[in-house]
């Protein structure tokens, strides 16, 4: 499949159960955050994002949690389901609207 | 109706040969991007765009250059290909901001095989 030899970090869950893609960024001053999902074949697609000043951020189905001190970002999915496995990206932006950094990247796949 | 979208999706070519990959978008967006994405999956930025203007170039070699006819269209030039450009090359684009803070949307990538 497309997961040989990526060596990509690794999340494999049951359908039904929560799911949590954590993510160390590098830049204490970078003051806005996003994750990204990436399906196969598929460019990445907007899930969540957060601003420094907050802590945590709901979507549907989805959290956001950012931790400042530790320069850690979490993304917590809710019941998770098939067609959330994919390619897991955060990204951070420092300064500028026009320089977002990604992540390494985590494979989420969801087991039936 | 897509968003941003990249052609061909799809890229094969020899070694030496110059190729060009185009971006559009309708979203009415003031940015646009190109973004690489290697082997391993690691999404690296090259050239951003505002307005036609160019205001990003990271380390890219300069057999890439980037042209933008307009501010809904960027398009990737590249020069005497080389094998290690092999990649998914993603274009994208984001709106003005009073806060400087927007999600970049991409588009769907287009897979560069050089042999």
């Amino acid at each position: 499949g497309e997961s040989v030899g990526l060596h990509l970090p690794t999340l494999s869950v049951q359908e039904g159960d929560n799911s949590i893609i954590n993510c160390a960024y590098s830049n204490s001053a970078s003051d806005y955050f996003i994750w990204y999902k990436q399906e196969s074949g598929k460019g990445p697609q907007f899930i969540i994002d957060i601003r420094s000043n907050m802590d945590k951020r709901q979507g549907q189905r989805v959290t956001v949690l950012l931790n400042k001190t530790v320069k850690h970002l979490s993304l917590q999915i809710a019941a998770t389901q098939p067609g959330d496995s994919a390619v897991y990206f955060c990204a951070e932006n420092l300064g500028s609207n026009y320089k977002l950094t990604f992540g390494k990247g985590t494979l989420l796949t969801v087991n039936p | 109706d897509t968003a941003v979208s990249q052609t061909p999706k799809y890229l094969v070519t020899q070694m030496g040969n110059d190729k060009s990959i185009k971006c559009e978008q309708n979203l009415g967006h003031d940015t646009m991007y190109w973004y690489k994405q290697d082997s391993k999956k690691f999404l690296k930025i090259m050239f951003s765009y505002n307005n036609k203007e160019l205001i990003i170039n990271e380390t890219v070699p300069n057999r890439f250059s980037p042209k933008s006819p307009d501010k809904a269209h960027l398009n990737l030039h590249i020069n005497s290909l080389e094998l290690g450009d092999s990649a998914v090359y993603f274009c994208a684009s984001s709106p003005p901001t009073g806060s400087g803070r927007s999600p970049l949307h991409f588009g769907n990538g287009t897979r560069l095989t050089v042999t």
